[in-house]
This record gives C-alpha cells, structure tokens and sequence, in this order.
C-alpha cells in the first residue's frame, strides 16, 4: 500500500522566497506530523494536526513558519521569507491514532530545502 | 524539557559483531520508548519500541529494554549484517503528547564484511 509521500523532494529557494512543501500522509491515519531535520542532527517537532486541528504548533521556529491540514487529509507547510538558516529536511509523518493515544509514526521520505 | 541523548557515532564493526548503541533520556512524564532506522536513500521507520518500564522492544534481531531506574533504553543486536548499516535514531514520546516525539541526534552504523 502507499506510504506518505512528500513533494516536492528537492527545492532550491533564493533567500526571501516562500516555499510550500506538501505531505500526502496514509489514507485514514488521524495525525500528523511536521519536522525539520537540519544536517546530522535528529528530527525537531514543528506542528501536530489531528485530523483538521492544529493542536500543537510550539515548534514553529518563527511566524514567517505556517501549516495547514483544511480537509484532514493533505497538509502544507508553507515557510514565507525564507532564510539560509531554514535549509534543513522537512519530514512528514502520520499516526491511525490520535486524542492522546501514542501510536507509531509512519514517516515520508522527506523534502530537503536548500535555501541560498 | 524532554531530550534524548544517543551514542555518538559512527560506529563501524565488522560482520558479525555485536552491537550496542546507548541512548538515555530525560522527560518530564512517563513517555514510550522508540527506536528508527533510516537506511541510506530512504525514509524513517520504526524499528522497535516499549511503552512500560521492563518492557523489551525486538525486531529483526535487535532489542531494547526500558530501563526506568536508568533512563536508558540501549539498542543491541547479537550479530549485525552489513545490511544493517544505516542511520539509528532513540525518540520518546509522553503518554500526554499525542505522539509528538523527541529524538536524539542519531547514530551512524557501517558494517564492514
């Protein structure tokens, strides 16, 4: 069966530029997740949706960071005036669970943005 | 805060040696305890985890014990492959998060034939 998938894998961005970064997650799968992951280091928490909420955005770096899930399904992450520090991997992940129940994550491949 | 603190790499060991890949943690509740993997060229995926103190993950050869009185949840394998070369990362989640994970900063594995 499909797994989450990501697009676009690879973008280049010249400083000040917005990006949107998209996450198709599993079909069904309640929550949602957004990390970023800059080189050799471990994902860093950026947003949690369950379903169409967004119930947790503590890890936004910066107001210029905004993520939308409308329908439940496909989310978007848009980064607005990029910056060379916002180069990094953008990772997606969802959960079948949510309302508190820990479940596995099932992580997408990944959108690495370059930002010059 | 919640932090997890793994190993530092890369580890390189020959086929068939044993593994130990170290990984404490710090969370203010009661969290679950993950190990990922992410092969070369791939995405992250779940490789084991435990959700109770005592508690021991396994999967493919690998495991890992919760061990509350330590905050340790080590990763150990008894004869790697150099298949298992990969990227190893430990995460928790609290209970309480709704599965917002915190990982460590990941492993490097090679395994040399």
């Amino acid at each position: 069966g499909a797994g989450v998938s990501q697009s676009p894998r690879y973008k280049v961005a010249k400083r000040g530029q917005d990006v949107a970064l998209r996450c198709d997650p599993i079909s069904g799968h309640v929550s949602l997740f957004w990390y970023q992951q800059a080189l050799g280091q471990g994902p860093e928490f950026l947003t949690y949706f369950q379903n169409e909420a967004q119930l947790d955005k503590s890890g936004l770096p910066s107001d210029r960071f905004f993520a939308e899930r409308p329908e439940g399904s496909v989310s978007t992450l848009k980064i607005q005036r990029t910056q060379q520090e916002d180069s990094a991997v953008y990772l997606c992940a969802s959960s079948p669970s949510g309302g508190g129940l820990v479940g596995e994550q099932f992580f997408g491949p990944g959108t690495r943005l370059t930002v010059l | 805060g919640n932090s997890v603190t793994q190993m530092e790499g890369p580890v390189t060991l020959s086929e068939e040696a044993f593994l130990t890949i170290n990984c404490t943690y710090t969370a203010t509740g009661y969290p679950s305890l993950f190990w990922y993997v992410q092969y070369p060229g791939e995405g992250l995926q779940l490789l084991l985890k435990a959700t109770k103190a005592d508690d021991k993950g396994s999967n493919k050869g690998f495991e890992a014990t919760y061990r509350k009185e330590t905050t340790s949840f080590h990763l150990e394998k008894g004869s790697v492959q150099v298949s298992d070369s990969a990227v190893y990362f430990c995460a928790l989640t609290l209970n309480t998060n709704a599965g917002k994970s915190t990982f460590g900063d990941g492993t490097t594995l090679t395994v040399k034939p």
